[in-house]
């Protein structure tokens, strides 16, 4: 099993481009979530899934979006990039709510905006 | 004030060493602790689940108390592979996971 899957590992955009983060996971999880994780900050929570077909905001969503595709695949969207969302951005999984069960982490995508 | 506090460190000790990170959270509401181990350039991976009786896990030891709303960790015996920056985390109710910024730890021979 390749756990949850993160593509692309780099990628350096100008301002105003957009792009999608691809996130999948082959665990059967129920829940997915996109973090990003700045230098002094921890990894805050952008947006959530708690199952297939529903997605919420977390704590820091605006300038984003996201598409629960299906099961397995979860999908983070930036519209007009920004030097502020320069960061490193991370997928998780887990069983069930977080409350409950260990989150399983992709190896991260970072992100460059100019 | 963050809702997850911990001393950013870099905490530098010797080999065998016995260090303790401490990480206050500001939500009563909080149910459920964990600490989370990141290597450099790498995923966070859940290094052990705090429990409000307290748990060990072979060198490591995590407390919860609820009262004065902090969490520790406990590594005994430091080896060099325990290297790494330990990240503390608080879940609210439903999704709301918050983790702290992180302790770096630097293991050295």
């Amino acid at each position: 099993n390749a756990g949850v899957t993160q593509t692309p590992k780099f990628q350096v955009l100008k301002t105003g481009q957009s792009m999608t983060l691809q996130c999948a996971q082959d665990m059967n999880h129920n829940s997915m979530y996109w973090y990003r994780q700045d230098p002094g900050m921890g990894l805050r929570l952008i947006y959530y899934s708690a199952s297939e077909g529903t997605t919420d905001k977390g704590e820091v969503p605006n300038g984003y979006n996201v598409s629960r595709l299906n099961k397995r695949e979860f999908s983070l969207r930036l519209e007009s990039a920004a030097p502020s969302q320069t960061s490193v951005y991370f997928c998780a999984s887990s069983e069930l709510g977080t409350s409950v069960s260990e989150q399983f982490f992709g190896p991260g995508t970072r992100l460059t905006v100019l | 004030r963050k809702e997850v506090e911990q001393d950013p460190g870099p905490f530098n000790v010797p080999e065998g060493a016995t260090v303790a990170f401490n990480c206050t959270y500001s939500n009563s509401a909080s149910q459920s602790f964990f600490w989370y181990r990141q290597d450099c350039r790498k995923e966070p991976k859940l290094l052990m689940s705090v429990y409000s009786s307290g748990n060990e896990d072979g060198r490591f030891t995590a407390q919860l108390n609820r009262a004065s709303q902090y969490i520790s960790l406990l590594i005994r015996d430091s080896k060099l592979s325990d290297s790494a920056t330990y990240l503390c985390v608080a879940l609210g109710v439903g999704f709301k996971t918050i983790f702290g910024a992180g302790t770096r730890l630097f293991v050295k021979a």
